[in-house]
């Protein structure tokens, strides 16, 4: 079954440090672009950052210089490093593939998200 | 940054109603642009992609259209299982983009 599992959230000072991992299973981190998606409470999806199939790197300006995404092809996994966070990084926070094979260029499948609170 | 612009924010709807929501981009994007639903507490699903690709498994009720810089999302017969919050969402090789949102109430 191709899914990807969230996992690393939780409760987190301002200023503090979190990583959130990604895992995929049913196809390769190595050979798919990935993204992370949020959405503050109440509110709507906010892109964050995409990884390409080689690397490369792209960030929202909310977040650039702060967070830092990867990705580790051996253990099929996608990660967010999260540092000197503030309040409004308070969301669910969704990893989701982009479909390129196909040609279909948007988030075909979707994590089922963790919750970062940044408070103290 | 390329701003995508949904409206109405909200819309009242019956069942079997056609329902239309709208798209607009801040700058072309071709035809990059993707539609998903969203139910509470659960992650967005794709509907449709490249403007007016239906996604496998979606309903024939769902069509897309449009390109540059409007596009729109139509419901034919509203069901049910169609009452959420829709967003639309711009590709291109440096960002993307959600429109703020649409949600689709009881009317």
């Amino acid at each position: 079954e191709v899914q990807l599992v969230e996992s690393g959230g939780g409760l987190i000072q301002p200023g503090g440090s979190l990583r959130l991992s990604c895992a995929a299973s049913g196809f390769t981190v190595s050979s798919n672009y990935l993204s992370w998606v949020r959405q503050a409470p109440g509110k709507g999806l906010e892109w964050v950052s995409v990884i390409y199939s080689g690397g490369t790197t792209y960030y929202a300006d909310s977040v650039r210089g702060r967070f830092t995404i990867s990705k580790d092809n051996s253990k099929n996994t996608l990660y967010l490093q999260m540092n000197t966070l503030r309040a409004e990084d308070t969301a669910v926070y969704y990893c989701a593939r982009e479909e390129m094979v196909r040609g279909v260029y948007a988030f075909d499948i979707w994590g089922q998200g963790t919750l970062v609170t940044v408070s103290s | 940054d390329i701003q995508m612009t949904q409206s109405p924010s909200t819309l009242s709807a019956s069942v079997g109603d056609r329902v239309t929501i709208t798209c607009r981009a801040s700058q072309s994007i071709s035809s990059w642009l993707a539609w998903y639903q969203q139910k509470a507490g659960k992650a967005p699903k794709l509907l449709i992609y490249k403007a007016s690709t239906l996604e496998s498994g979606v309903p024939s009720r769902f069509s897309g259209s449009g390109s540059g810089t409007e596009f729109t999302l139509t419901i034919s017969s509203l069901q049910p299982d169609d009452f959420a919050t829709y967003y639309c969402q711009q590709y291109n090789t440096y960002s993307r983009t959600f429109g703020q949102g649409t949600k689709v109430e009881i009317k």
